[in-house]
């Protein structure tokens, strides 16, 4: 049974850097065709794809937010990290963590596995 | 940037009823759109990929179709645990559509 969680901090101040840790069980960041990625969703709004992290690891990022993500995996901790600079408030969002299993040309797979989610709140 | 526009953004519905969401992207996605189901407080989940492709799990009155621009979910007799809000994601950028809610 593939689990994922998120946990980090839950309020940051502007200008901080959020670092996130999704901690996941069920598969391994070993193993051929497997990837991890990470989504967020303001209250009340879409969801947002942000970053994702494979087996191999490939690192793609969202275009509009890449110059301030990094994504990094730690296949031994079953960990893979989000860091994400210079917060501001538009940045509150419920952060996701979701496995993807590659099996299409390009990567596009959907995510279908999802963790619980961890709101956090961008104040000063 | 691709755009997914979903219609309606809302609907009302009945236990028992056809319902049907349409996603268009702004250009063409061939079939790597997926639907997802959000419930209030929960994240969301995976119902079908590839455009059509049921994710294990779910039941079978969930049904996807189209490809290219145009890409339609269909929820063919409503259920109570069914009102949700729907979101669909195109596999090429990630891009999420604004979501349609269904509501009573």
């Amino acid at each position: 049974q593939i689990t994922l969680k998120e946990s980090g901090p839950t309020l940051v101040k502007p200008t901080q850097t959020l670092t996130l840790t999704c901690t996941f069980s069920g598969f391994s960041l070993r193993n051929i065709g497997v990837g991890v990625g990470w989504i967020r969703q303001p209250p009340g709004k879409a969801p947002e794809w942000l970053a994702v992290i494979y087996w191999d690891d490939d690192k793609r990022y969202s275009p509009s937010l890449k110059s301030r993500l990094t994504v990094t995996k730690d296949a031994s901790k079953n960990q893979v990290a989000l860091r994400m600079t210079n917060m501001d408030p538009v940045d509150t969002a419920t952060y996701y963590c979701a496995h993807r299993r590659v099996t299409t040309a390009g990567r596009r797979d959907a995510f279908d596995i999802w963790g619980q989610g961890t709101m956090v709140t961008v104040s000063s | 940037d691709i755009q997914m526009t979903q219609s309606p953004s809302s609907l009302s519905a009945s236990v028992g009823d056809r319902v049907t969401i349409t996603c268009r992207a702004s250009q063409g996605i061939s079939n790597y759109l997926n639907w997802y189901q959000q419930i209030p407080g929960k994240a969301p989940r995976l119902l079908i990929y590839t455009a059509s492709t049921l994710q294990s799990g779910v039941p079978s009155r969930f049904r996807g179709s189209g490809s290219g621009t145009d890409f339609t979910l269909t929820i063919s007799s409503l259920q109570p645990e069914d009102f949700a809000t729907y979101y669909c994601q195109q596999s090429y950028s990630q891009t999420f559509g604004q979501g349609t809610k269904v509501e009573i």
